[in-house]
């Protein structure tokens, strides 16, 4: 049981390039999260999904997409990378949706991306 | 607007002695509660929650918190503190009737020997 996994772990990107960022579960839980971490801000929540074929915004969307592929996969893509998107990211799951916003999040060990 | 607010930065306590790190919050209804704590190059690992029920919430690794309703306050507690207790400290507040959480800016926290 590896829990959140992430791909990859570090990444250095020159600005206009595109990547995908891969997050997959184990746990056989509904949501999906993705943040990015920025030194004295916290995480903030970029994109998440409440369930299997459903994806909505968190507080910072712009310059993202992402695809909940299956259950298990929930991946983020930048089009077209920029400096302002250096940061830590962080994937996370919770068991239910629905409502339960008491549900505990899950976190992946993060990656980390350069964007020069 | 919901918010929760970590005041210090940094929290430095000497090995064996009691640590507190703190954490305030605004929400509107009733506060669903979060800590978790981040070593180096990890990701974030749960500690403990509030939902309902007794004030006083223990958690993973020895640590406990207390939820205060008039303070709106849900700080962190360890009675002895360890070397190995250094780390990033991030409170979150469950926003609204979803699972989407508001996380504090972090207090890193050094435990000195």
């Amino acid at each position: 049981n590896a829990g959140v996994t992430q791909t990859p772990k570090f990444q250095v990107l020159k600005t206009g390039q595109s990547m995908t960022l891969q997050c997959a579960q184990d746990m056989n839980h509904n949501s999906m999260y993705w943040y990015r971490q920025d030194p004295g801000m916290g995480l903030r929540l970029i994109y998440y999904s409440a369930s299997e074929g459903t994806t909505d915004k968190g507080e910072v969307p712009n310059g993202y997409n992402v695809s909940r592929l299956n259950k298990r996969e929930f991946s983020l893509r930048l089009e077209s990378a920029a400096p302002s998107q250096t940061s830590v990211y962080f994937c996370a799951s919770s068991e239910s949706y629905s409502g339960r916003f008491q549900e505990t999040q899950y976190f992946g060990p993060g990656t980390r991306l350069l964007v020069l | 607007a919901q918010s929760v607010a970590q005041p210090e930065d940094q929290v430095n306590v000497a090995e064996g002695n009691p640590l507190t790190v703190k954490c305030t919050y605004s929400v509107s209804g009733n506060p669903y509660l979060f800590w978790y704590v981040q070593y180096p190059n990890r990701g974030l690992q749960f500690l403990l929650k509030y939902i309902t029920g007794d004030n006083l919430v223990k958690g993973s690794y020895g640590f406990e918190a207390e939820f205060n309703k008039s303070q709106t306050s849900f700080h962190l507690k360890k009675p002895s503190a360890l070397v190995s207790d250094s780390a990033l400290y991030f409170c979150a507040v469950g926003r609204g009737a979803t699972n989407k959480l508001i996380f504090g800016t972090g207090t890193l926290l050094a435990v000195q020997p």
